[in-house]
This record gives structure tokens, sequence and C-alpha cells, in this order.
């Protein structure tokens, strides 16, 4: 069955540079999460889309931007990167109201030099 | 607001060892769904359970069971026989009308043959 995919799988940067995170969700599933978790911590939620419009937003730094396309593929845009930012970064998508269709990919790994 | 504990940070057992995760919740909605995700070295985060506030039952999954009592607000996780293979960070989490995940900090299973 096809699941959550997110690339890249790492990612190396360095200071105040760009990045981009791509999150393809479950076939037919509209809605998409967004978590942080950072080294030894528990994930923290950033942000999530529903039908393309944001629905939601946790503890996301002004420096990163989202959003949801057409085809439901999910984008995590961060600017300005510090070295705060090396985390693993989820992405999880589900049928909205529908908890138990909640499935997360396997992570970006972001390292920030 | 949401809140889920973990007390144990890390726990070290012996091959073939029983180990019982701790998991303290706290929510006052009256409908929200309980989680537990094994983290392995690897990073991804392998969901092993989910069950609805409605669903005191407990459940047995091969050497894996789980201990739900409402009137603790604890959704305790227990690994029988523990193997080498068990060793991971085990996350508790908690998700309300909101669908989001509210995570607990983590305990990290170390299993020792």
């Amino acid at each position: 069955a096809a699941g959550v995919i997110q690339s890249p799988r790492h990612l190396i940067k360095e200071k105040r540079e760009t990045a981009t995170l791509k999150c393809y969700p479950i076939p037919r599933h509209d809605t998409v999460y967004w978590y942080q978790q950072g080294p030894g911590q528990d994930p923290q939620f950033l942000i999530s889309f529903y039908e393309k419009m944001q629905s939601d937003k946790g503890s996301i730094p002004d420096r990163f931007s989202a959003q949801q396309f057409s085809d439901y593929h999910s984008e995590l845009n961060m600017s300005s990167l510090e070295l705060g930012d090396s985390a693993l970064y989820f992405c999880a998508s589900s049928i909205r109201d529908r908890v138990e269709k909640l499935f997360f990919g396997s992570g970006t790994q972001l390292s920030v030099l | 607001a949401q809140k889920v504990t973990q007390a144990q940070t890390e726990i070290s057992v012996v091959e073939k060892e029983d180990v019982t995760l701790d998991c303290v919740y706290e929510t006052r909605d009256t409908t929200y769904y309980l989680f537990w995700y094994k983290q392995p070295p690897s990073g991804e985060l392998v969901f092993l359970i989910r069950r609805n506030s409605f669903d005191e039952q407990n459940e047995i999954s091969g050497r894996y069971s789980w201990n739900f009592q409402k009137s603790t607000s604890s959704f305790n996780f227990t690994i029988t026989a523990s193997q080498v293979v068990d060793s991971a960070v085990y996350f508790c989490a908690l998700s309300v009308s909101d669908y989001k995940l509210s995570f607990g900090a983590g305990t990290t299973v170390t299993v020792r043959a």
C-alpha cells in the first residue's frame, strides 16, 4: 500500500540558507500535518493543511512557511536557517476527521552547519 | 490544553525480561485518541496502537499489551519477553478534536543481550 512520501530523506544546509521539504500524502488523503523533532526531543506540531487551506498552526517560526498544493502534496519552506533548525521533520497525512487514517512519513533529517 | 507525561526517561533490561512503559495524559475533552509509537535508531515513527476514549478494553498483540484506564488517565504499554530488536524510543501521544498529536517526552528502552 502507498505510504506518505517525504523528500529528501537527508538534507545538509549552511546557516542562512533556504531549505524546502516535500511531502506526498497517501492518495485520497486531504489533510497534511508537519512535525519537528529536535535531537532527543519529542515531535512538536508545526502546521496542518486541509483541502489546501491552513487548518491549524503550532510553534512554527516566522521564517518557515508551508502550503498544500492542488494535488495535495505539501512543501515546508525554511529560510534563514539557524543551527537550531537541525531536526527530523515529519509529515503525516490523514482523511479529515478520521484520525484512524493518520500515517507518518519516514521523515527528513535536516542538518544545518 | 493537552499533556502527555512519560515519567520514565530510560529503561534498561536484559533480554526476555518484561518491561512496562508508563503514560499519563491530561485533557478536558471527553473524546480523544491515545497512541503509542516506536522510534528505532533509524528514525521513523512506527505506529503501534491507537485507542479512542470510549474503548477501555485492554489489548494484546503478540508480545505487546496495553492497559488503558480512564480512572487514572493512564495508557501503559508492556513488552513481554523483550528482545534486542525492541530497543528504541517509545512515544505515547494524545489527539483530541483537532487531530494533531501531542507527544510525551518518550522513553528510551535498551534491551541487552
